[in-house]
């Protein structure tokens, strides 16, 4: 079973810049996250959709921050413009329906803003 | 809204020993679901264990096993005969019940000493 897709990896920005994080998550899962893992910290739910709608959204920064989910398969997590501040992991994972079902996290992409 | 803590920053153990990481947290839902998760230098997020709160048995996965004390909140992870590839951080996280985002602790960096 192929695991959640991220890209890129690696991503170096200058502050007021663009950026754009792509996930495709396990085949078949319904739910899917994003997180935001700032160094030294546990990840912090940024947001979660169920198939293509908004279940929370609640700590995203909506101010910059924005999130799609077209078809309820692959998401993409936008940031503009970046902030100093926005330099972290940003983790995307996937889940079946239920409750505890277990979430499969990517290997998240690494965003450096400079 | 709930909080985890992890009051221990940094343990060190030596291999084969046993070791326990200290977790508490705190919530008002009567439905949840508790979990940890290890995170190696690879930045992927994989499950280690999960209890569900309405349980009194604790869970227990091969050399990974859990002190659950819902009254105190508590929730310790034990790793028996401890081996070099346990290195890791490790996150204790509580799911208010109903496949929500998981709210995650600081985190512990588990050190094995050869």
């Amino acid at each position: 079973e192929a695991g959640v897709a991220q890209s890129p990896r690696y991503k170096i920005i200058e502050k007021r810049q663009s950026v754009a994080f792509w996930c495709n998550p396990i085949s078949g899962h319904a739910t899917l996250y994003w997180y935001q893992q700032i160094l030294g910290q546990g990840p912090k739910l940024l947001i979660q959709f169920q198939n293509n709608g908004v279940v929370d959204d609640s700590q995203l920064p909506k101010d910059r921050f924005s999130a799609e989910r077209l078809k309820g398969v692959d998401s993409t997590l936008k940031i503009q413009p970046a902030k100093l501040e926005d330099s972290a992991v940003y983790l995307c994972a996937s889940s079946s329906t239920g409750a505890s079902a277990e979430a499969f996290f990517g290997q998240g992409t690494r965003l450096t803003v400079v | 809204a709930q909080t985890v803590t992890q009051s221990q920053p940094e343990m060190s153990v030596q291999e084969a020993e046993t070791v326990t990481l200290s977790c508490t947290y705190d919530t008002s839902e009567s439905d949840y679901y508790l979990f940890w998760y290890k995170q190696p230098p690879s930045r992927q997020m994989i499950l280690v264990i999960r209890q569900e709160a309405y349980k009194q048995q604790n869970a227990t996965e091969n050399r990974f096993s859990v002190n659950f004390q819902k009254a105190a909140k508590s929730f310790s992870l034990k790793i028996s005969d401890s081996q070099l590839g346990d290195a890791a951080m490790y996150f204790c996280a509580v799911e208010r019940g109903g496949a929500d985002g998981l709210t995650f602790g600081k985190g512990t960096h588990l050190i094995i000493q050869p």
